[in-house]
């Protein structure tokens, strides 16, 4: 089984709705992080926590939430979608003895209407 | 701020050696990584340079001088399956955050 899963792979919805992107790990890492990835622009950081009480901002924090459920699950929310959040979302983790080593999840494709 | 400069694109012949260069600005710099992404896929980490030098894991080696906030990803004998993209990757102060350059995009001809 993959280490580090994200549900759904694929989404596509409409301007307004609110979605939410999962991300569950079994590395046992404490620190998560979800990342948003367009063309030619690599990838930008959103929110990543350091544990169940931690959570911070990022780079694109705007129009975007998180909850950090347990150590082993961190979700990403769209309050209300806008067609410039369409790109690929990538959760990832890592040890923080080698924290510039993370471990990605597979994505999600996500496309607003 | 901080910023990471790398070549958008890099062609080269399958068996040959590539240099995929990076210069960073950046402040409470850790360390440079480099990752590999192929189309579809997901990141994956190749290295890590915390200190000034070479690195080197079988086929792929990366180097950093702090000094001129420069480091490379040298690849050897190319294969077919190192067509990807590459990118590179800052570690900023303790809050561990990582910063990724734009990538590059290495095409192989055989």
């Amino acid at each position: 089984d993959a280490d580090v899963t994200q549900t759904p792979r694929n989404r596509i919805t409409k301007t307004g709705k609110r979605i939410m992107l999962e991300c569950s790990q079994t590395k046992g890492h404490d620190r998560m992080y979800w990342y948003r990835q367009d063309p030619g622009l690599g990838l930008r950081l959103i929110y990543y926590s350091f544990d169940v009480k931690d959570i911070n901002k990022g780079e694109i924090s705007d129009g975007y939430s998180v909850s950090r459920q347990a150590q082993a699950k961190f979700s990403l929310s769209l309050e209300s979608a806008i067609p410039n959040q369409t790109a690929l979302y990538f959760c990832a983790t890592s040890d923080p003895r080698r924290a510039s080593e993370q471990y990605f999840g597979p994505g999600t494709r996500l496309t607003v209407t | 701020g901080q910023s990471l400069e790398q070549p958008s694109e890099v062609t080269a012949v399958e068996g040959a050696i590539v240099q995929i260069n990076c210069t960073y600005q950046t402040s409470g710099f850790y360390g440079l990584s480099w990752y590999q992404q192929h189309d579809g896929g997901a990141p994956t980490f190749l290295s890590y340079n915390a200190l000034d030098g070479l690195e080197e894991t079988g086929r792929f080696s990366s180097f950093l001088s702090r000094s001129d906030s420069y480091g490379y990803l040298l690849l050897q004998e190319l294969q077919m399956k190192d067509s990807a993209s590459y990118f590179c990757a800052v570690r900023e102060g303790s809050a561990s955050k990582i910063i990724f350059g734009s990538g590059t995009r290495l095409s192989i001809r055989p």
